[in-house]
């Protein structure tokens, strides 16, 4: 199954600012699936990237906030915007796996004071 | 609108018993069902999946049973080991490519 490398691994960042996660995948894929986890909450799915087209954004999530970039079928940006403590979560990307489900990064741990 | 509930919060188990994790769906067009394993600091690892043309899938000590009628699945895994211990996600998709909805998870203790 696809390995991914995602970074950085944990982050503290101040309010205003701005953070880009990054996904690097061992293969190429068509899809690229970005979540956040919350603080005691479950998975939710913020985008779906796709090579050569804009990101498929789910309800609740814009572009402005959270714009994403696939220049490729190996590479992805998330990019968390103007943050607040809110956004303070893990982030994680996925791709869909070969028959073993969806892999995905090891996420980003980021906090926002 | 949760469409993917885990009820139990936390179960725990000791070592060499059976561990069952329940998950239950009211999105009638989910097709494609999986578990997952996360550790903190880590993203969630696939441990096994499920098409609704089946109703049980077998991977060593884990089995994933599927209930269509009752929009219900559960993992078990025969012996729990204390490396079990974990929180544990069900989630399903309409498709094996297609986004994942997530459970809320269940963090699971297996005790010596």
């Amino acid at each position: 199954s696809a390995v991914i490398s995602q970074k950085p691994s944990r982050d503290i960042c101040q309010r205003g600012t701005s953070l880009t996660i990054q996904c690097q995948v061992d293969s190429q894929v068509t899809m690229m699936f970005w979540y956040r986890q919350q603080p005691g909450q479950s998975l939710t799915l913020i985008a779906t990237a796709n090579q050569g087209s804009e990101a498929t954004y789910e309800s609740g999530f814009v572009i402005d906030k959270f714009p994403i970039s696939r220049p490729n079928l190996t590479f992805s940006t998330l990019t968390v915007s103007n943050m607040s403590p809110e956004d303070s979560s893990i982030y994680l990307c996925s791709v869909v796996g070969q028959g073993k489900g969806y892999t995905f990064g090891s996420g980003t741990r980021l906090t926002v004071v | 609108d949760q469409q993917v509930k885990q009820n139990s919060p936390s179960l725990s188990v000791q070592e060499g018993r059976i561990s069952i994790l329940n998950c239950d769906y009211t999105n009638s067009m989910f097709d494609y069902f999986l578990w997952y394993k996360k550790y903190p600091a880590e993203g969630p690892t696939f441990l096994i999946s499920i098409s609704s043309i089946k109703d049980k899938n077998e991977d060593g000590r884990f089995t994933v049973f599927l209930n269509k009628s009752a929009k219900h699945l559960s993992l078990h895994i025969v012996p729990s080991q204390p490396g079990d211990s974990a929180v544990y996600f069900c989630a399903a998709s309409t498709g094996t490519a297609s986004k994942l909805t997530f459970g809320t998870g269940t963090r699971l203790q297996v005790t010596l």
